[in-house]
């Protein structure tokens, strides 16, 4: 069974720091990575996604895909109090079952 | 309004009824999908569909139909409603499978007593 695992968090970080997320998947064959970003009684909101090993910065957002090891991780450069959320990574793996699966996500807390 | 909208977004049922939730959009994305989101299980695939006419089952589809008659709408009809399927339910679209990912609804809370 195809999976992605994601530390449930909470992750704590003081505001202006960097804070960390990170992602692991199963399916090497995986194709396509992406980041949700979901606060409290909202809808998962895309703000990230990254096809190719290697960084894609985006503002403050970094994505890093490492596929040799099956990881993905986003990096949020000075943390802000409104990035406190629950933010979900999500991979489209390879082969007949080519649907969006999600992790369970970690929640994010930046404190003043 | 353009998007995609769901309905109606709080929903509480009893036990045994049928109850549908709908999704609407306005992109004519070709792809649909419907997930629940529960406390530690993250979201999890129910259905979706490729087109018109077109749909299939996903990761938990026990005691849920769907249909979709036009490309616009993608409703979710839970035929005899229990306790388990208490949950927030997210529709989603695409335009292709999801290389791009995928445009979520703004969710239905639903409580089954």
């Amino acid at each position: 069974q195809k999976e992605v695992e994601q530390n449930s968090g909470p992750l704590s970080v003081p505001e202006g720091a960097i804070a960390s997320l990170n992602c692991t998947y199963s399916d090497r064959g995986s194709q396509s990575f992406f980041w949700y970003r979901q606060y409290s009684g909202k809808s998962p909101e895309l703000i990230m996604f990254i096809y190719s090993n290697g960084d894609k910065e985006d503002g403050r957002f970094t994505a890093q895909l490492n596929k040799a090891s099956q990881y993905v991780s986003l990096l949020i450069r000075d943390s802000q109090p409104s990035d406190s959320a629950t933010y979900l990574c999500a991979v489209l793996p390879s082969g007949g079952y080519n649907k969006l699966i999600f992790g369970a996500g970690t929640r994010l807390a930046v404190h003043p | 309004d353009a998007g995609i909208t769901q309905s109606p977004r709080y929903k509480i049922t009893e036990t045994g009824r049928q109850v549908t939730l709908m999704c609407h959009q306005t992109w004519s994305h070709s792809y649909m999908f419907w997930y629940r989101q529960d406390l530690g299980h993250g979201l999890r695939l129910i259905y979706y569909s490729a087109a018109a006419d077109i749909t299939d089952k996903g990761e938990v589809p026990d005691g849920y139909v769907v249909s979709r008659s036009k490309t616009e709408n993608f409703p979710l009809t839970l035929e005899s409603a229990t306790r388990s399927q208490t949950s927030v339910y997210f529709c989603a679209s695409s335009p292709d499978r999801g290389k791009n990912g995928y445009t979520f609804g703004s969710g239905t809370r639903l409580t089954v007593v």
